[in-house]
């Protein structure tokens, strides 16, 4: 079935670093890649998300970059703050199945990122 | 503010008991979903409902029951809870039964099976 690989699982990163988050897919017909921060208590927020006919995509601070040959994309945060950190989900979108007529997104395991002052 | 509504925010149950989650949306999605999380699993799919009416079975559908007789509320029943049904449950939705727009999650529902 399908499946979504994250790592790390966690990172820790001094205020202003930057921070990569990694995740591979299995399913080559995944075509939908969106990215969740989740805060203590709180349930996951999207935060960006990526289309399978774009490459790269920026909003301020963030940027996500989708490789499908090798079907791995990534969370890229840039000048790390300290209310960045969260665990971060990624996930992928599922074959659609003409059956149930559904299509569900897979997340990845999680990455808690720990940034310091 | 538009969103979603879980209830109970946490709760403590007996094993063997029955236990309702209550999830709510205001936003007219026609999707929703209920997922659990488990440390070091993310979050795992449960059921999920395509439209008022319908629903499915996700990864981890065992143990559990839902309902959609309308848009906005989506129940999920634990009939005779078990300790390993302890974790926290997360609604969700999305405008449509595809995946082009990402899920608005609430804000999680802590359950502990004792």
């Amino acid at each position: 079935g399908e499946n979504v690989e994250q790592h790390p699982s966690t990172l820790s990163v001094q205020e202003g670093d930057s921070a990569v988050i990694k995740c591979t897919y299995s399913d080559s017909a995944s075509n939908y890649f969106p990215w969740y921060k989740q805060e203590l208590g709180k349930g996951p927020q999207l935060i960006i998300d990526i289309r399978s006919n774009v490459g790269e995509k920026k909003d301020q601070r963030i940027a996500v970059t989708l490789n499908k040959t090798a079907k791995h994309f990534s969370l890229h945060i840039t000048e790390t703050q300290p209310e960045d950190s969260a665990v971060y989900f990624c996930a992928a979108s599922s074959r659609f199945n003409r059956n149930t007529g559904f299509q569900k997104l897979v997340f990845g395991t999680g990455t808690r990122l720990l940034v310091s002052p | 503010i538009a969103g979603i509504t879980q209830a109970p925010t946490s709760q403590i149950l007996a094993a063997g008991r029955r236990m309702t989650l209550r999830c709510t949306q205001d936003m007219r999605h026609n999707a929703m979903y209920w997922y659990r999380q488990d440390l070091g699993l993310g979050l795992r799919l449960i059921h999920y409902s395509n439209t008022a009416g319908t629903t499915g079975k996700g990864e981890v559908p065992d143990g559990y029951s839902v309902s959609r007789a309308n848009t906005d509320d989506f129940p999920l029943t634990l009939a005779s809870a078990v300790p390993s049904q302890t974790s926290v449950y997360f609604c969700a939705s999305s405008d449509s039964w595809g995946t082009d727009n990402g899920y608005t999650f609430g804000s999680g529902t802590r359950l502990t099976v004792v």
